[in-house]
């Protein structure tokens, strides 16, 4: 089956435009993490949703970042008023359900490279 | 708040050489620990994972690592890497109970033919 997808895969965009990233989960996948890889922080937590809510935004930077989940599937990542130090690759993850348990292998999706000028 | 760290940032081995990666958590309780690997221009894609049972933990490829509680280590092998193996690996653990991951910084792996 397919797994997780994003996009675009590449956004160049100037400091002080808003851009959206777009995550795709594996159907039936109930979990939903973002992460942020980039030079020198190396991979950080952004935020987690169980379904439609989210209940761990501990990882978002600041308040230029947001993100929904709309039901129950796909996810969009909104940073406004981008800033150079939000250039990274953003990536997200799905997993049959949330929680620590053996089964809940999170699959990566291939990230979406953001590079503020 | 729980952390990971990898010893080793940058290794470069000759083919059929052996690999081991450092990995050290913070977390004193019950963890659940992974390593990931990013092959050049690929998706992270996960290699082994430990939950609990037998320590020495086989994963796809020819890895292995192994938990080893005392030390709060979880460290990368592999007997004899190969020049496929060339990668970035990523060590991490659970946080809390949403099943988020923490990471280390990530070790870059070059095996020269």
């Amino acid at each position: 089956g397919a797994g997780v997808s994003q996009s675009p895969s590449n956004k160049v965009t100037e400091k002080g435009k808003d851009v959206e990233l777009r995550c795709d989960p594996i159907s039936g996948h109930t979990a939903l993490y973002w992460y942020r890889q980039s030079l020198g922080q190396g991979l950080e937590f952004l935020i987690y949703f169980q379904g439609n809510s989210a209940p761990d935004k501990s990882g978002l930077p600041s308040d230029r970042f947001s993100a929904e989940r709309t039901g129950g599937s796909v996810s969009t990542l909104t940073i406004q008023r981008t800033q150079q130090e939000d250039s990274a690759v953003y990536l997200c993850a799905s997993s049959l359900r949330s929680g620590g348990a053996a089964y809940n292998e999170q699959f990566f999706g291939p990230g979406t490279r953001l590079t503020v000028l | 708040a729980q952390s990971v760290s990898q010893h080793n940032h940058h290794v470069i081995l000759s083919e059929a050489a052996s690999l081991e990666l450092g990995c050290n958590y913070s977390y004193g309780g019950t963890v659940n620990l992974f390593w990931y690997v990013q092959y050049p221009g690929q998706h992270l894609q996960l290699l082994l994972k430990y939950f609990s049972g037998d320590p020495l933990v086989k994963g796809i490829k020819g890895f292995e690592a192994e938990f080893i509680k005392s030390k709060f280590s979880f460290n990368l092998r592999k007997p004899s890497v190969q020049w496929s193996d060339t990668a970035e690996y990523f060590c991490a653990v659970h946080s809390g109970n949403t099943g988020k991951l923490i990471f280390g910084q990530g070790t870059t792996l070059q095996v020269k033919p």
